[in-house]
């Protein structure tokens, strides 16, 4: 079993804050890792897969960035919005997620 | 298009009682998923199925059974239940290929709240 970890394990933020996440995987045999947004009473959705040491993906004010060599990718938001409060979970391939990191937006 | 249907979306059984929990996906994807989700642990992974005919044992099979009976339908069933297996169970689908360490996103049911006394 891999060992995913994600920090902080929860974050509060003022709207219109910027604010990033960390989470850490081991280096060896890397496939693939996904970022996950989850809101409360709903499903998780993804929000990118990435796969190249080095990959940077965005959607929208989200953004991630990889690093397959020192096993760790960061998950930014920038200018947070309310509606961005979720758990935002990450996991090597289908297998392994991480316990996530809870954000909470305060207007 | 209703993506990961789960049902029932709710049940409480008695310790010793059995069931299953059913999933059916229509978005011809080759691989099937049983997480379950407890406070502070994230998504554990139950079982999975890479394709049609094979599964598989993730993280935390034990007490578990599964059946992948079609392309579309994954089912997880406890034979006899415990008090630990209180959960939040999400079903997934995922596009990925043969290989089980894919790329394809995970598509989630919404989830199976399932209460054992």
């Amino acid at each position: 079993i891999l060992n995913v970890e994600q920090s902080p394990q929860s974050l509060h933020v003022q709207e219109g804050d910027s604010t990033n996440f960390t989470c850490s995987f081991p280096s060896s045999n890397f496939y693939a890792l996904h970022w996950y947004r989850w809101e409360t009473a709903k499903s998780p959705e993804a929000l990118f897969v990435m796969t190249l040491n080095g990959d940077e993906k965005k959607k929208g004010r989200i953004s991630a960035t990889l690093n397959t060599k020192e096993g760790y990718s960061y998950l930014y938001i920038k200018g947070s919005q309310p509606e961005d409060s979720a758990t935002y979970l990450c996991s090597l391939t289908q297998l392994t997620f991480g316990s996530g990191t809870q954000l909470t937006v305060l207007p | 298009n209703a993506g990961v249907t789960q049902t029932p979306k709710f049940q409480v059984l008695k310790t010793g009682q059995s069931m299953t929990l059913q999933c059916a996906q229509d978005m011809n994807h080759n691989s099937m998923y049983w997480y379950r989700q407890d406070p502070g642990m994230g998504l554990r992974l139950i079982y999975y199925s890479a394709s049609e005919g094979t599964t598989d044992k993730g993280e935390v099979p034990n007490g578990y059974n599964v059946s992948r009976l079609n392309k579309r339908e994954f089912s997880l069933r406890l034979e006899s239940a415990a008090p630990s297996q209180t959960s939040v169970y999400f079903c997934a689908s995922s596009p990925s290929d043969r290989r089980i360490v894919g790329t394809g996103e995970l598509f989630f049911g919404e989830g199976s709240r399932l209460t054992v006394l």
